[in-house]
């Protein structure tokens, strides 16, 4: 059974800071995908990743995936308030298997 | 690009008492449809999923049920809602043919009260 493991669970950073989100996954996959949410609303998507090696950005936030580690980062560039949110990733193998989420408050 | 339709947005029903949460998806021709649950404070539980008309895997034994009448409708019912029902439930959708994102709706919120 695929598992699906972020850390830390829950972040809180300074503005202007950089950190990085950590999602293993259990078995065999190449598609993964991160996802956020903000409070009360649904889940927007952020970033696919189809590779071994796969490194996609967007503004502040830079993903990344190594197939054989079964690892995949999720790195924030300094942070602003604005990308305070729960961010998910997710592993698809059949159907699409959710790691429990990271919490990410920006101060300032 | 598709849209999902999730209704009601809200919603606070007695335990006991049945539900119906509808979704219809536009723009997309025989997507894969899917129901997941969220807690409060807690990740994403795939409830049902749906590769076509008729056709409905459950994926947690409970008391709710999912249907698909036609291609781009899906609905969750429950015939007695329990108070661990309570939660933000939301439909999404794919395509197999591609390697797309799953696209959510904007989700139903149940309290059981």
């Amino acid at each position: 059974e695929l598992k699906v493991e972020q850390n830390p669970l829950f972040l809180s950073m300074q503005e202007g800071k950089n950190y990085t989100i950590y999602c293993n996954y259990s078995t065999t996959s190449d598609r993964l995908y991160w996802y956020r949410q903000d409070p009360g609303k649904s889940l927007e998507s952020l970033f696919v990743l189809l590779s071994n090696g796969a490194v996609k950005q967007e503004g502040r936030l830079m993903a990344s995936l190594d197939t054989k580690a079964r690892l995949s980062t999720l790195h924030i560039t300094a942070a602003v308030h604005d990308l305070s949110a729960t961010y998910f990733c997710a592993v698809d193998q059949t159907k699409l298997v959710f790691g429990k989420g990271t919490k990410l408050t920006v101060n300032p | 690009s598709q849209t999902i339709h999730q209704w009601p947005a809200t919603l606070v029903q007695p335990v006991g008492s049945p539900l119906s949460l509808e979704c219809t998806v536009e723009g997309t021709s025989n997507p894969n449809l899917y129901w997941y649950r969220q807690a409060a404070g807690r990740g994403l539980q795939l409830l049902f999923y749906s590769v076509g008309i008729g056709q409905i895997s459950s994926e947690v034994p409970q008391n709710l049920s999912a249907s698909r009448p036609q291609d781009r409708q899906f609905i969750l019912s429950s015939k007695k809602l329990l108070l661990s029902d309570s939660g933000f439930y939301l439909c999404a959708s794919d395509r197999d043919l591609d390697n797309s994102p799953l696209h959510f709706g904007n989700g139903t919120r149940l309290t059981v009260t």
